[in-house]
């Protein structure tokens, strides 16, 4: 079954500690993101990447940062520098294609906690 | 500045009802929208979309309208059931920028009664 997995579901790290949020898809797919999502907010691009090695920055950047060595791999560490890493984080997926129209497919989420 | 606005945060529908969700964008260089449903803990799913070239797109039970002049668009759910019990969100995306990046709005929790 093609899809984009994310592990661990539930992620509990202590304050100042690095954490990696992992992401593989098999959909074959060009370009990856990574998503926040917070009580009452809709979901704000923290990273993209449409190509192996090479990403930018999204809307909310700070704090993050990701690697893509791999096309099927987008993992994003979340740093001791993000104030409120608390959230529920999604990755999704989506061919690239010039003049054509592709949604962009999600994974199940990760939830992090930082106690 | 929420570029993508969704300004009823839930709305309750009965059993067979047509649902209608609004979104609202300011940035006239969007030109593709898409509407995801979501359930809890879990990742969002597409639903429908539509290009700016067109002002209706169907699909089964769901048809998206777009009204560019008011920069608007709808879904509209008919009829509505209780498994559409979800949050909603819009998203908006301009084709022509390069970047593939879609910009959502804060989501509409529908919750649909029997």
């Amino acid at each position: 079954d093609g899809g984009i997995t994310q592990s661990p579901k539930y992620l509990f790290r202590k304050e100042g500690q690095n954490v990696t949020l992992s992401c593989e898809q098999n959909l074959n797919h060009d370009a990856m993101y990574w998503y926040r999502q917070d009580p009452g907010q809709g979901l704000r691009l923290i990273y993209y990447s449409q190509i192996v090695n090479d990403f930018q920055k999204g809307d909310i950047a700070e704090g993050y940062s990701v690697s893509r060595e791999k096309k099927e791999s987008f993992p994003l560490t979340v740093t001791s520098a993000q104030k409120n890493p608390t959230a529920f984080y999604l990755c999704a997926s989506s061919i690239l294609a010039l003049a054509v129209y592709n949604e962009q497919f999600f994974g199940p989420g990760t939830r992090l906690t930082v106690l | 500045d929420q570029q993508v606005k969704q300004n009823s945060p839930s709305l309750s529908v009965q059993e067979g009802r047509i649902s209608i969700l609004n979104c609202d964008y300011t940035n006239s260089m969007f030109d593709y929208f898409l509407w995801y449903k979501k359930y809890p803990a879990e990742g969002p799913t597409f639903l429908i979309s539509i290009s700016s070239i067109k002002d209706k797109n169907e699909d089964g039970r769901f048809t998206v309208f777009l009204n560019k002049s008011a920069k608007h668009l709808s879904l509209h759910i008919v009829p509505s059931q209780p498994g559409d019990s979800a949050v909603y969100f819009c998203a908006a995306s301009s084709t022509t920028s390069g970047t593939y990046k879609y910009i959502f709005g804060t989501g509409t929790r529908l919750k649909v009664l029997a």
